[in-house]
């Protein structure tokens, strides 16, 4: 069985640049989560899809991160215009609706670098 | 303000020994924990969890300890191998009111010496 999985593994972008990432989570996962860490803190969530609609989007940063869902497969953050800040790996995560020990399953994450 | 810490950002001990990874909640909302386990270039792996209602999970050589009253909670590893090295992040998740968010601790890097 796939794991989830994102593209790219690597952005490196100038401030004020687009970056779109995709993640790809496992089939049938109806649960969906961008979590980012910044170097040397703690992962943070960002927002979390259940299928196509957004249940919790409390960790996004700003209105410079847009998350899609559509059709509820697939899903994509937008970062527009990126700062410095925005720099960190950002994962992805899947799980089914019913998960029964509450774990998720990360991708690999995708490392941006805004310069 | 940190609601999940983890206080050690490193632990090494000797193959064979037991490792104990630590980790101190502030959240009294939060009623499911979970350690995950994180190699280099590699996304966080589920490793063990436990509810609120129980104390002590226990899975092979991995075992969750939860002190609710003093909002702690901690991993052992018996025995360590080599492959154990990796970071630990202990999250925790508050399932009521809908959200499954899980609010992640810095992590713990163990090194498992030969």
């Amino acid at each position: 069985e796939a794991g989830v999985t994102q593209f790219p593994s690597h952005s490196v972008i100038e401030k004020g640049q687009t970056v779109t990432l995709r993640c790809d989570p496992i089939s049938g996962h109806d649960n969906l989560y961008w979590y980012r860490r910044v170097m040397g803190k703690e992962i943070k969530f960002l927002l979390h899809f259940v299928k196509e609609s957004k249940q919790d989007e409390s960790g996004m940063p700003n209105n410079r991160f847009l998350a899609e869902r559509t059709g509820g497969t697939y899903s994509t953050l937008k970062v527009q215009p990126a700062e410095l800040e925005d720099s960190g790996v950002y994962f992805c995560a899947s799980s089914p609706l019913q998960a029964p020990l509450m774990e998720q399953f990360f991708g690999p994450g995708t490392r941006l670098t805004v310069l | 303000d940190q609601q999940v810490k983890q206080n050690s950002p490193s632990l090494s001990v000797q193959e064979g020994r037991i490792s104990i990874l630590n980790c101190d909640y502030t959240n009294s909302m939060f009623d499911y924990f979970l350690w995950y386990k994180k190699y280099p270039a590699e996304g966080p792996t589920f490793l063990i969890s436990i509810s609120s209602i129980k104390d002590k999970n226990e899975d092979g050589r991995f075992t969750v300890f939860l002190n609710k009253s003093a909002k702690h909670l901690s991993l052992h590893i018996v025995p360590s191998q080599p492959g154990d090295s990796a970071v630990y992040f202990c999250a925790a998740s508050p399932t009521q009111g809908g959200s499954e968010k899980l609010v992640f601790g810095k992590g713990t890097k163990l090194t498992v010496n030969p």
